[in-house]
């Protein structure tokens, strides 16, 4: 079965310094998504991607972040300058088309901010 | 009222028992629902769809009640490999198609 992969599995970084979180969706889906999860806490939607731009962003997706699908495979997540507060479980997803096709995840990348 | 809500248990349940989820939505617009299940520092993985005329899946029946603004998930014959995290994912609807995850409910399956 297709799956969504992310690297890298584990990133340790130095406040104030810039990560890039990688991703690659399965193949023939459109939609990509990002995703955070504070250990104890619940999924936190960031932002979607379709068409090559951001079609919705929530309050968290500030301008330290950013996105991109610099090729037809990866889908990139930037942090520019990182804060503790950053230090979470990210997810990428990606699903086919139609509203109520759902979401497959990967298995996520730990950022840990010292 | 949250978007999503879920009753955070421990369901603490023996093997072979039948437990069932409650979760309710605060969007009368949502118009996709979704079960998933989420180990411990894992990724959350699809469970299943929630179909307006209800549905199941071996031993998981999902159903919905819009006019109370509702999703449940059934559990049968409880296996201990179904100890996990249950979340509930709705669509925000109105336009847009971003999921709302809940907090989850915590499914604790002992023999």
């Amino acid at each position: 079965e297709p799956e969504v992969t992310q690297t890298p599995s584990h990133q340790v970084t130095q406040m104030g310094q810039e990560v890039i979180l990688r991703c690659v969706p399965i193949s023939n889906h459109l939609y990509f998504y990002w995703y955070r999860q504070i250990l104890g806490q619940k999924v936190e939607f960031l932002v979607s991607f379709y068409n090559n731009e951001i079609s919705e962003k929530s309050e968290i997706f500030d301008d330290q972040f950013s996105v991109e699908r610099p090729d037809g495979s990866n889908f990139t997540l930037k942090i520019r300058s990182t804060k503790l507060e950053d230090s979470a479980m990210y997810f990428c997803a990606s699903r086919g088309q139609g509203q109520v096709q759902p979401q497959h995840f990967g298995d996520g990348t730990r950022l840990s901010i010292l | 009222r949250k978007e999503v809500e879920q009753d955070p248990g421990p369901f603490n349940v023996p093997e072979g028992a039948t437990v069932a989820f409650n979760c309710t939505y605060s969007n009368s617009a949502s118009q996709s629902f979704f079960w998933y299940r989420q180990d411990c520092r894992k990724e959350p993985k699809l469970l299943m769809s929630v179909y307006s005329s209800g549905n199941e899946d071996g031993r998981f029946t999902a159903q919905l009640n819009r006019a109370s603004q509702y999703i449940s998930l059934l559990i049968r014959d409880s296996k201990l490999s179904d100890s996990a995290t249950y979340l509930c994912v709705v669509n925000k609807g109105g336009g847009s198609y971003i999921p709302t995850f809940g907090r989850g409910t915590s499914l604790i399956v002992h023999p």
